[in-house]
Order: structure tokens, then C-alpha cells, then sequence
């Protein structure tokens, strides 16, 4: 148990809708990482969130987008979904400043996009 | 940039057999590395980690070495179990803030 919960566990969109996924941090960790994992893949990184702002972004489209809340929960949008959005998508919150930074990632959300 | 490189899969040995995962890294500066493992189903777990050269991180049997001289942090076990069956990640974080990962390893553990 990493203290990291996402919902919903799995949710089916078609293509062209709107979608939101959500984060709760484990316990006073201020920062947290959305991934996307294709299925077969690694991990790809999509952004980080510190402080409730966009603190880096991987090779996503503008599409993907996020917040963070004073509590430290979080959210992933994505706008205009594609086929290829079908995916794992891990969230994964740390704590800056304590050693190597290590990021502890929650169950995931599997998404669908028909 | 950066990037990981694991030893393709997927890999079958039998319950009590020895373990190695490859994994090599490219990275500026001193990056930290990782190994994560993901269960069917789950999300992914922190198996070990190693934050500078020639650190050893182990943690329920599995040890990883950071070896700068050779960019390489190998996974291994001395005797696997049924219950190691699972993807096995190998990641680094350097200056950004981001895992990059590795494709991934599939371990299956016959009895």
C-alpha cells in the first residue's frame, strides 16, 4: 500500500468526449506525476504538478491538461479523446527535498476509448 | 536525453532458479535509479532504489548495483518464487523531476 488512490478504476469513453481522472496523494506529499502506460509499454510521462502548478510536461498535446488542490488531490483531463488514448494512466505523488525524490504511485485508472 | 534499455522478455524460470534482469541507462549527470514491479492488474511498486555510485539497493531478496562506470543497475535474485511472477520496471530520475522508464520485463515463475 502506497497511500496513493486513483478513481474511478476503469471507465470505457468514446472518441471525441472528455474525460477526467482522479488522484488522492499519499499523506503531506506535495508534488504528483501523471504517467500514461500503453499497454506492453513503460510508463510515459505526461506532467508534475508542485504547489498546485505545472512544474514540467512531457511530450503530450495541450489536451492533457491538470490541476492540483490545496489538499494535494489532483486531477487529469483529457479533451477530445482519441483511440490511442486507451490507456493505463498511473498518478504518483513524492515529497521534493527528501533524498532521491521517490515517487510512489497509486493503482491506476485503465481508460478506454471506443 | 534521457533513456533506459531492459533486457527484453519475457523471461520463464523455474521455482529456486538464480535471476537477472538487465537494464542499462543513458543519462547527464548523476541520475537516481530505480526498479519497480507491477503485479496483473496493479499499479507499480517500489522494489529498490540506488542514488549514487557503487550503491546497493535491495529490498525481499532482490539487490540492484549502481555501476557508473559500465551505465548499468542489473536486477537480481538468488531464488525466485512463484510469487515474483510480475513486470518488472527499471527507471532513472535525473535533473528533471520525471521517471523516464524502461519497456518493461515480464518475469514468469514456474513451480
Amino acid at each position: 500500500e502506497t497511500g496513493v488512490t486513483q478513481s474511478p478504476t476503469h471507465l470505457i469513453k468514446t472518441r471525441g468526449q472528455q474525460v477526467t481522472l482522479r488522484c488522492s496523494s499519499q499523506s503531506g506529499h506535495n508534488t504528483v506525476s501523471w504517467y500514461q502506460q500503453a499497454l506492453g509499454q513503460g510508463p510515459q510521462f505526461i506532467f508534475q504538478y508542485y504547489r498546485e502548478e505545472e512544474n514540467g510536461r512531457g511530450n503530450f498535446p495541450p489536451r492533457f491538461s491538470g490541476l492540483q488542490f490545496p489538499n494535494y488531490s489532483s486531477e487529469l483531463n483529457v479533451n477530445a479523446l482519441e483511440l490511442d488514448d486507451s490507456a493505463l494512466y498511473l498518478c504518483a505523488s513524492s515529497l521534493p527535498g527528501q533524498g532521491t525524490d521517490t515517487q510512489y504511485f497509486g493503482p491506476g485508472t485503465r481508460l478506454t476509448v471506443l | 536525453g534521457n533513456s533506459v534499455t531492459q533486457m527484453e522478455g519475457p523471461v520463464t524460470l523455474s521455482e529456486e532458479a538464480f535471476l537477472t534482469i538487465n537494464c542499462t541507462y543513458t543519462a547527464t549527470g548523476y541520475p537516481s535509479l530505480f526498479w519497480y514491479v507491477q503485479y496483473p492488474g496493479e499499479g507499480l511498486q517500489l522494489l529498490l532504489k540506488a542514488t549514487k555510485a557503487d550503491d546497493k539497493g535491495s529490498n525481499k531478496g532482490f539487490e540492484a548495483t549502481y555501476r557508473k562506470e559500465t551505465t548499468s543497475f542489473h536486477l537480481e535474485k538468488g531464488s525466485v518464487q512463484v510469487s515474483d511472477s510480475a513486470v518488472y520496471f527499471c527507471a532513472l530520475k535525473g535533473s528533471a523531476r520525471q521517471l523516464t522508464f524502461g519497456s518493461g520485463t515480464q518475469l514468469t515463475v514456474l513451480p
